[in-house]
């Protein structure tokens, strides 16, 4: 199962919105609305911030939206605030009864 | 609230085994099927392995199929992963993490232990 598709780095300035995407097949990404992504800090456990392609955990900021695509994720993070500066992973479940995550994209907010 | 805590990492050489611990708590542990996820060093997040919520649906990744066995005890409210025939490649950060009930991903996660492969 190759690994899910994603730019290795965005970056934009505060108030403004980036959207990073994440690329898959027709067996993961493209079969399921079971897209996810999470928000990771250096040393720190991955945060959930969207499951099921768009929906938001409870008490997550709604700066954070999510759609799919045929094959392909996006998420856009909208007012981008410096606390925004992370890693940016996306995992869909696949068609193999596993899960494959992207390569993760760090957001620079400059 | 839910926690959620590995334990049992450590430094191991090449083709030996380690077997990893996550106690968990603050949530029914029996209706909640749980994940391993790993992170190598500067390397972004792979999935390792999963087990149901009745322990009778497991489900791994290529890369530790018929090295990696997953378990979990319910009296105890622990998940466990064996890790056997270790490489060099397999040296990372392994997370546990609680299954999102009918979402196929995973909302609570630990701080993980790092297993170290190397002679």
């Amino acid at each position: 199962q190759s690994a899910l598709t994603q730019p290795a780095s965005v970056s934009g300035s505060p108030g403004q919105s980036i959207t990073i995407t994440c690329t898959g097949t027709s067996s993961d990404v493209g079969a399921y609305n079971y897209v996810s992504w999470f928000q990771q800090y250096p040393g720190k456990a991955p945060k959930l911030i969207i499951y099921e392609v768009s929906k938001r955990p409870s008490g997550l900021s709604n700066r954070f939206s999510a759609s799919k695509s045929d094959n392909t994720a996006s998420l856009t993070i909208s007012g981008l605030q410096a606390e925004d500066e992370a890693d940016y992973y996306c995992t869909s479940y696949t068609s193999s009864s596993t899960w494959v995550f992207g390569g993760g994209t760090k957001v620079t907010v400059l | 609230q839910v926690q959620v805590v590995e334990s049992g990492g450590g430094v191991v050489q090449p083709g030996r085994s380690l077997r990893l611990s996550c106690a968990v708590s603050g949530f029914t542990f029996s209706r909640y099927g749980m994940h391993w996820v790993r992170q190598a060093p500067g390397k972004g997040l792979e999935w390792v392995a999963a087990i149901s919520d009745s322990a009778k649906q497991i489900y791994y990744a290529d890369s530790v199929k018929d090295r990696f066995t997953i378990s979990k005890d319910k009296s105890k409210n622990m998940v466990y992963l064996q890790m056997n025939s270790l490489t060099n490649e397999d040296t990372a950060v392994y997370f546990c993490a609680r299954d999102l009930r009918d979402s196929w991903s995973f909302d609570y996660w630990g701080q993980g232990t790092p297993v170290t492969v190397s002679s």
